[in-house]
């Protein structure tokens, strides 16, 4: 079956320091990839994606790209802010709307990651 | 504000309680999703309704029972929870028509089972 696996937090890091939060995936097809973040108090929000093999997504500063040979999707930023303080969750999707997947995302365990100033 | 509406925000129930989530998006989404999301787990889909049709089920206990009146609205029945049912239950929508469609989650509702 599908599965995300996601680096163990928490992460913790100073303001202005870089992030790197690891993500490998294995899937019966062809995914596509996600990450999610989610505020406290808040449900989860879609940070940045991407469809195919070496895409790069990236919104607010953070980017990841999908590396299928590695089955590989690691975040990156390169200066944090204290509000970037959140849970981030990777994730892939296998199909739309038809065929058995239905468009329903696989989630990793999700990374805690809080930067002080 | 991502679109997507869930009531209540919080919800404390007894064992013996009945209640419904109620969740809510007027995106002209056609796909409307549960997830369950407990301390240091991967969030669990646990159903999945496309064009009102309930077209997955993950092995739910039958003390959850969804409903789709609408593709508007989904709701999420609850009776005779157990403590271990205490989580986060996210509701999301997509339109799914196209593959890459985003999926969009509502804030979620905190649910304690006493």
């Amino acid at each position: 079956g599908d599965s995300v696996t996601q680096m163990e937090g928490p992460v913790t890091l100073s303001e202005e320091a870089f992030l790197t939060i690891n993500c490998t995936y294995t899937a019966t097809g062809y995914p596509s990839l996600f990450w999610y973040v989610q505020y406290p108090g808040e449900g989860l929000q879609l940070l940045l994606k991407a469809t195919k093999a070496d895409d790069k997504g990236s919104n607010k500063g953070f980017e990841a790209t999908y590396r299928k040979e590695t089955t590989s999707f690691h975040l990156e930023k390169g200066s944090v802010q204290v509000s970037d303080s959140a849970v981030y969750f990777c994730a892939l999707k296998v199909g739309g709307a038809g065929g058995t997947s239905y468009g329903k995302l696989t989630f990793g365990q999700g990374t805690i990651l809080t930067v002080h100033p | 504000e991502t679109g997507v509406t869930q009531t209540p925000r919080h919800l404390v129930m007894g064992m013996t309680n009945k209640k419904s989530l109620k969740c809510e998006q007027h995106l002209g989404h056609n796909a409307m999703y549960w997830y369950k999301q407990s301390a240091k787990k991967p969030l669990e889909l646990m159903f999945v309704y496309s064009l009102e049709e309930r077209v997955e089920n993950n092995s739910v206990p039958s003390r959850f029972s969804p409903e789709c009146p609408n593709s508007s609205h989904l709701f999420l029945h609850l009776h005779t929870l157990q403590p271990e049912d205490s989580a986060l239950y996210l509701c999301a929508s997509r339109l799914a028509t196209g593959r890459n469609t985003e999926a969009f989650f509502g804030q979620g509702t905190r649910l304690t089972v006493v």
